[in-house]
């Protein structure tokens, strides 16, 4: 099983911020790997894809790196809706596994 | 527009069996595969099993293997997750998702289940 860690945890931040978060797999998954957006109550929704992939309507603030094993989402400047939940997901290999996590909060 | 809609879930007791379906609208059903993913109260996501769109291939989990069974019947727009055996672990808001080339595009709303005794 790939084994995908999220780093940090917590993020504190204040609006107009730039955000960078860390994803790392275990072992190679190219750049079959996604990123989801989870609000407080709400769905997940899909973020990035493909590593660097904006889904559609997902604004251009948001933007996606890395392959291999090292990846990293990046909100150019943080909006108030963007205080969530963040997870990477590789879809390499069986099964599916998430990250687990990283909550970006209001400073 | 895309919709996938899961029946309600509900509270059951240890070592029971509860069936949640999930019915999607708004595309082409047949030609999509179908996840399901939970999260239990406060924690992440974790993937539990996925059916391709002609349910030839099915995988699952090794937390939920041998317990739970996913089916579908396009004819309905339907997907199922037969849960056996349910334990306190399986307590978790349950999320079927579109397979889009492998990533999950369009998320349900979320079935609750409780296993409480």
């Amino acid at each position: 099983e790939i084994v995908m860690t999220q780093s940090p945890a917590t993020l504190s931040v204040s609006p107009g911020e730039r955000v960078t978060l860390s994803c790392r797999a275990s072992q190679s998954v190219s750049s079959n790997l996604a990123w989801y957006q989870q609000r407080p109550g709400q769905t997940p929704r899909l973020l990035i894809y493909d590593a660097s992939t904006r889904a559609t309507g997902i604004p251009a603030r948001f933007s996606g790196s890395g392959s291999g094993t090292d990846f990293t989402l990046t909100i150019s400047s943080l909006q108030s809706e963007d205080f969530a939940v963040f997870y990477c997901q590789q879809y390499k290999n069986w099964p599916r596994t998430f990250g687990q996590g990283t909550k970006v909060e209001i400073k | 527009q895309v919709q996938l809609v899961e029946s309600e879930g509900g509270v059951v007791q240890p070592g029971t069996s509860l069936t949640l379906s999930c019915v999607g609208s708004g595309f082409t059903f047949r030609t999509y595969a179908i996840h399901w993913v939970r999260q239990a109260p406060g924690k992440g996501l974790e993937w539990v099993a996925f059916i391709s769109y002609d349910a030839s291939d099915k995988y699952y989990a090794d937390s939920v293997k041998g317990r739970f069974t996913i089916s579908r019947d396009s004819s309905e727009n339907t997907v199922w997750l037969q849960m056996n055996s349910l334990g306190a672990e399986d307590t978790a808001v349950y999320y079927c998702a579109r397979d889009q080339r492998d990533y999950f595009d369009y998320w349900g709303q979320g079935s609750l289940v409780t296993v409480s005794s």
